[in-house]
């Protein structure tokens, strides 16, 4: 079951910042918010992630709430090659320890020219 | 430095025959995954692969089932196939170290 939700979709104008939002409010304390993208039906991406600091890469920023209940994933200067899904993902742990990625249906993401 | 590669890209099969899917993890990555994603829906977890071994599975029947061989590579076999079984199947490769995943270009099968 997903422990993520996110808006279905939403537009953003060519240049400007996409800023997409994910609530994840029964998130643990030792597990990781990441965030993919899935460019129509190839293999995901992955953009970034992070556990209670924002974080910053090549592609994108990670501002992630003081309380760790949501997080928001920023493109700064969005593209038409941006046009996606974008999946917020929590890393749970299973029985024995092991690690799991739990994905739920994402935002699609279209960026308008 | 070669990425997560999938054979075959598209398979069509029909119903009740048996299916295996390929994987070869990125260069220096050890752990193998697998998901099914359904048209519309996110990727759904099948099974990881560490050491050759089955490391944790989803609420996939064992119909699924899966290998690693040595070289770290992978497959995915499904038998008795269903209508139901049509998607992409996803493979993501990662480090024991770390849980960043990176997936390849799925292979599209449909059951007809």
């Amino acid at each position: 079951d997903a422990k993520t939700t996110q808006p279905p979709s939403m537009d953003c104008a060519e240049g400007r910042a996409a800023n997409l939002p994910c609530n994840h409010s029964t998130i643990s304390g030792n597990e990781y918010v990441y965030w993919y993208r899935q460019i129509h039906s190839q293999g995901p991406q992955y953009i970034i992630h992070g556990l209670k600091n924002n974080e910053t890469n090549e592609m994108a920023s990670l501002i992630i709430t003081e309380d760790r209940k949501s997080s928001t994933l920023i493109l700064p200067h969005a593209t038409l090659r941006d046009t996606a899904v974008y999946y917020c993902i929590v890393r749970v742990y299973n029985a024995g320890n092991n690690r799991k990625l739990i994905w739920g249906l994402g935002t699609s993401l279209a960026v308008n020219p | 430095d070669a990425g997560v590669t999938q054979s075959p890209t598209h398979l069509i099969k029909t119903r009740g025959q048996q299916v295996t899917l390929r994987c070869s993890p990125k260069s220096g990555h050890d752990t193998v995954s697998w998901y099914q994603q359904a048209l519309g829906q996110g990727p759904q977890f099948i099974f990881q692969y560490y050491e050759e071994e089955e490391r944790q599975r989803g609420n996939f029947p064992d119909r699924f089932s899966g290998h690693q061989f040595p070289n770290y590579s992978s497959e995915l076999n499904v038998n008795a196939l269903l209508l139901g079984d049509s998607a992409l199947y996803l493979c993501a490769s990662s480090g024991i170290a770390t849980d960043t995943q990176y997936f390849g270009p799925g292979t599209r099968l449909t059951v007809l």
